[in-house]
């Protein structure tokens, strides 16, 4: 268990529709990634946020946005959903927020857009 | 209890030589083994994978080599550039439908 939350699990929805995946970073971590893993690619980095500001943005699309929480967790919000977004979204927890400190993965939503 | 190991904090390597950087594992059933490239501020990039049925795999100057019997793995850069230096995690997944489980990364700094 690496201290990091994610919720849900699962979530299955229609193409065009929104979804929010929500991510709670171990305690004391003041940054948190968000990284999608697609089926045969790597983890994609997709934004990270450190202690409420976005400090880094990845491969992160227009119709994906992210917010961190004054009680520091995250929202991804995902929005007119294609069939391309279904994949495994992770999201990643550390203290500082150079990046290069060890990252502590949470256990993904899994999203399959129909 | 790490299951995939970088035993090398960091590694210094003239530019134009190779650089190769190691890693470990420990579980036998990972079946697909992944390299990302780090700079500092930004996320991991996916560098290089290999599947666990395969020995090596080529991407231009980056080539990775899976020793399955010894559980291990490497990557080599031939020749070392400056813009490589960066930090390197190894990773593995247990499954499709698995998250990537990370080393803790090399730092690797290329000397002019």
């Amino acid at each position: 268990d690496s201290g990091v939350t994610q919720t849900p699990k699962h979530l299955i929805t229609a193409t065009g529709q929104r979804v929010t995946l929500r991510c709670s970073p171990r305690s004391g971590d003041l940054s948190v990634y968000w990284y999608q893993q697609s089926l045969d690619q790597g983890l994609q980095f997709l934004i990270q946020y450190y202690n409420g500001e976005e400090r880094a943005k990845g491969n992160i699309l227009e119709r994906f946005s992210a917010q961190q929480f004054p009680d520091l967790h995250s929202e991804l919000n995902l929005s007119s959903l294609e069939l391309g977004d279904s994949a495994l979204y992770f999201c990643a927890s550390s203290v500082s927020g150079t990046g290069l400190d060890e990252q502590y993965f949470g256990p993904g939503t899994r999203l399959t857009v129909t | 209890d790490q299951q995939v190991k970088q035993n090398s904090p960091s590694l210094s390597v003239q530019e134009g030589r190779i650089s190769i950087l190691n890693c470990d594992y420990t579980n036998s059933m990972f079946d697909y083994f992944l390299w990302y490239k780090k700079y500092p501020a930004e996320g991991p990039t996916f560098l290089i994978s290999i599947s666990s049925i395969k020995d090596k795999n080529e991407d231009g100057r980056f080539t990775v080599f899976l020793n399955k019997s010894a559980k291990h793995l490497s990557l080599h850069i031939v020749p070392s550039q400056p813009g490589d230096s960066a930090v390197y995690f190894c990773a593995a997944r247990l499954n499709r439908d698995d998250k990537i489980i990370f080393g803790k990364g090399t730092r690797l700094h290329i000397l002019p």
